[in-house]
Order: C-alpha cells, then structure tokens, then sequence
C-alpha cells in the first residue's frame, strides 16, 4: 500500500533471529515516546511504549530502549516471525502536544 | 469496542471534485487525529480536535481543507475542490490522553 517512502531504510532478517530498529530523535525536551508498526494497507499499530523516566521497557517479545543522552531509541524484536514484517515508526511526543512520527524502517524478515 | 472506523475505505475522484472523509473515533476518546501519508512526505498532522474543538490546524495544506467535529463521535475532514496532489491515505486516529493514538485503516484517496 501507499505507507511506505520509496527510500526508506530497510532491516532484512532472519526468520528466528533477533530484530534491532534504531530511531534517533530530535527534541531533548521530548518526555513519551511510542513504536508503531504498519502493515500494508493497514494503519499504523500501537506496539509499546516508554517515559523518559524510564531507559528500557519490555513487552511480548519487544523490547524498546531508550538512551536520552544522545537521543536515541530502539526497538528490539526477539525470534522475529514473518507477520513481523512491517513498517516500524517511532514517535516522540513532549507533554501533550501531538507526537512527532519519524520516517520509518521497513523489516522484511526472510523465512 | 470496534477500533476507530473511517469510512469509504477507497475514493476515486475526479479533479475538481468535492471529497468528504469520515471518522469515528473510538468510545470516550476525547482526542481526535487527522493525518495524510504519502510516500513522499510520510505521515503528516493536519488537524486535530480536543473535546471536539480544533486545537491545531497547522497542518492542512490550504483552504481547499476542512475539518469538523459535530459530536464526539464523528469527525469530516473535506477538500473541495480536489486535486491530483491530494492522492493519499488518509488517516484519522483517537486517544484518550492525547499521547498513545489509536489509527482507523485509513481511506486511501485517489484524484484523477
């Protein structure tokens, strides 16, 4: 579908192998930070979340870390599957202004 | 609960056309999203609401779009006229706090 940039980065993987998603964000003052995944044809879907209080959070098979000196999150997929495959975007938000979404990175896992 | 609904799904159009898009956002949400994806630009915020009244409209590329939100359960967003340029999907998302966003499946806008 038209949910993806014709230059986006993309992470091929591995049935089975670990998945690492880097994002770098760009406000400092930013205090919530969110990983969508998007499917094709589908709108993005909340994966997990994490409060600058915070430096790692984990979730079903996702974990996302987050490294505020140098603006940094990732987001981390264990024994990746193929309905993995998606578009995954970070979003940065800063008290209750509307989140700011990045680019995205496309996973294509190899079965 | 059934997740935001948007509804038609798919619209073609041709140029000159008026277009209107629907939402619903999730029950007892009191924030209501509308953004654009294109493959050029990506995800982009062009309005949202807050207890139905507009808080930001920066983002709607020009007078040609429109947004309302008569109740709290339905949201229009209109381009009249419609140009090629506004091929694109259509996102319109609800949160309760503002922050985590739920998405609809989108109405994927072609003009012709």
């Amino acid at each position: 579908g038209e949910s993806v940039g014709l230059h986006l980065p993309t992470l091929s993987v591995q049935e089975g192998d670990n998945s690492i998603i880097n994002c770098a964000y760009s406000n400092s003052a930013s205090d919530y930070f969110i990983w969508y995944k998007q499917e094709s044809g589908k709108g993005p879907q909340f994966i997990i979340d994490i409060r600058s209080n915070m430096d790692k959070r984990q979730g079903q098979r996702v974990t996302v870390l987050l490294n505020k000196t140098v603006k940094h999150l990732s987001l981390q997929i264990a024994a990746t599957q193929p309905g993995d495959s998606a578009v995954y975007f970070c979003a940065e938000g800063v008290a209750n202004t509307p989140l700011v979404f990045g680019k995205g990175t496309r996973l294509s896992v190899i079965a | 609960d059934a997740g935001v609904i948007q509804s038609p799904r798919h619209e073609v159009t041709e140029m000159g056309q008026e277009v209107t898009l629907r939402c619903k956002p999730i029950s007892g949400h009191d924030y209501l999203f509308w953004y654009r994806q294109t493959m050029m630009r990506g995800l982009e915020l062009l309005i949202y609401f807050n207890n139905n009244v507009p808080i930001d409209d920066s983002g709607m590329p020009e007078d040609r779009f429109s947004a309302k939100m008569p109740n709290a359960s339905f949201s229009t967003l209109k381009i009249q006229p419609s140009e090629p340029r506004d091929s694109a999907v259509y996102f319109c998302a609800s949160s309760w706090t503002g922050r985590e966003q739920y998405f609809g499946p989108g109405t994927r806008l072609t003009v012709t």
